[in-house]
């Protein structure tokens, strides 16, 4: 199985330019998650989807909107990028059952200039 | 509302010596808890988790951490530090009753030297 699979791995931005970030799971699970991880700031959520065809805000989701396009899918946009939206976004989701832990995507590292 | 507090964001120890990263959790009602591993250029894994079972709890790679309800900390152990321990460790916790709001910690960077 992949798992949890993210494109693109890299990508660099002019600030004020428009990107997606892509996420799809192959475990059938009903959650995912956005996050972002800094130095010293841990990982923070941005947006997540508890359920295909809802979405909502976490702690930082400013600048950012999300799609849950089916199960399996679920992306991440940023309108019009920002040099403090450099980062490593990473993608989650979560196996059944309110135990279940997070499984993560290899992350992707976006650099805006 | 709920906060892990990982104290410690650098720590060094010598091949073969005990590991100890400290983690200490608030929640408004009885939590799940987590640490996950983060090797360089990777994703996070799951080493371990605590739901309320047993309060030590075992994980991958020797990895151990025991749940203190009196202290609310939930510290990662293992006796003996191996080369390949170097990364990145993060504590998470979840209140009880939802599949959202994973908190996370900010990180410790654990150093193994010879």
């Amino acid at each position: 199985n992949a798992g949890v699979t993210q494109t693109p791995k890299f990508q660099v931005l002019k600030t004020g330019q428009s990107m997606t970030l892509q996420c799809a799971q192959d475990m059938n699970h009903n959650s995912m998650y956005w996050y972002r991880q800094d130095p010293g700031m841990g990982l923070r959520l941005i947006y997540y989807s508890a359920s295909e065809g809802t979405t909502d805000k976490g702690e930082v989701p400013n600048g950012y909107n999300v799609s849950r396009l089916n199960k399996r899918e679920f992306s991440l946009r940023l309108e019009s990028a920002a040099p403090s939206q450099t980062s490593v976004y990473f993608c989650a989701s979560i196996r059944q059952g309110l135990a279940g832990e997070l499984f993560f995507g290899e992350g992707s590292r976006l650099t805006v200039l | 509302a709920q906060s892990v507090t990982q104290l410690g964001s650098h720590v060094s120890v010598s091949e073969g010596a005990l590991v100890l990263l400290r983690c200490n959790y608030s929640s408004s009602v009885p939590p799940y808890l987590f640490w996950y591993v983060q090797y360089p250029n990777q994703g996070l894994q799951l080493l371990l988790k605590y739901t309320s079972a047993a309060t030590l709890v075992k994980g991958i790679n020797g990895f151990e951490a025991e749940f203190k309800k009196s202290e609310t900390s939930f510290h990662l152990t293992k006796p003996s530090a191996h080369m390949s321990d170097a990364a990145e460790y993060f504590c998470a916790v979840r209140p009880t009753g939802t599949a959202s709001k994973l908190t996370f910690g900010t990180g410790t960077r654990l150093q193994v030297t010879l």
